[in-house]
């Protein structure tokens, strides 16, 4: 069965750093490309960007692009998502899901249960 | 970057009842455009791909259509469960941008 399980929510002051977590299961990490997409409180869904575990190459939105930063750990099937330098705005709920690519069509087939982020002062 | 425009934000419909919902992209994108069900609290579960295609599980009342610049999804025969916020996804090339969601709500 695939499994994207994600950490636990997250509070945090402005400035500060911080690294999401989604560990995956039930599949072969390296062949499938991980997306992660953010949510806003009472908005719509928002696709950040994508990497692949195989070589860890990444695509990014040019909303987040510089803002955010994706990674993988092959050892131990997980992806990751990194802010440097969180701010009140970054406050959100973010998943992650495996991207599936067939046909020329890509989907986010199976999602995680969602982080929660909430960066206040 | 090519835009998605979905129409309605929202609608109300009643069970039983067909609801159509748009999603317009700002270029052609052929049939590289997918559907997703987020109901409240839940993360978003993809219904359509490539369009047209159903995904595996999802019940056949469910349909998309389209090609090139305009799309729609259709649910006939409305159920109580469908109660949720739709979106549009494109896969013609990154970034996969969604559409902004329509908000389904049952009478």
């Amino acid at each position: 069965e695939v499994q994207l399980v994600q950490s636990g929510a997250e509070v945090k002051k402005p400035g500060e750093s911080l690294r999401i977590s989604c560990r995956v299961s039930g599949y072969s990490f390296i062949n499938y490309w991980i997306g992660w997409v953010r949510q806003m409180p009472g908005k719509g869904l928002e696709w950040m960007g994508i990497v692949y575990p195989g070589d860890s190459d990444g695509r990014y939105s040019p909303s987040f692009q510089g803002q955010v930063t994706m990674s993988v750990d092959r050892s131990i099937n997980t992806a990751y998502l990194q802010w440097r330098s969180l701010q009140a705005s970054d406050t959100a709920m973010y998943y992650c899901a495996r991207q599936y690519c067939g046909g020329g069509s890509c989907v986010l087939e199976f999602w995680g249960q969602g982080t929660s982020v909430t960066v206040s002062s | 970057d090519i835009q998605l425009t979905q129409s309605p934000f929202s609608l109300s419909a009643s069970v039983g009842d067909r609801v159509t919902i748009t999603c317009r992209a700002s270029q052609n994108i052929d049939n590289y455009l997918n559907w997703y069900q987020q109901k409240p609290g839940r993360a978003p579960k993809l219904l359509i791909y490539a369009a047209s295609s159903l995904q595996s599980g999802v019940p056949s009342r469910f349909r998309g259509s389209g090609s090139g610049t305009e799309f729609t999804l259709t649910i006939s025969r409305l159920q109580p469960e469908d109660l949720a916020t739709y979106y549009c996804q494109k896969s013609y090339n990154v970034p996969y941008t969604f559409g902004q969601g329509t908000k389904l709500e049952i009478k």
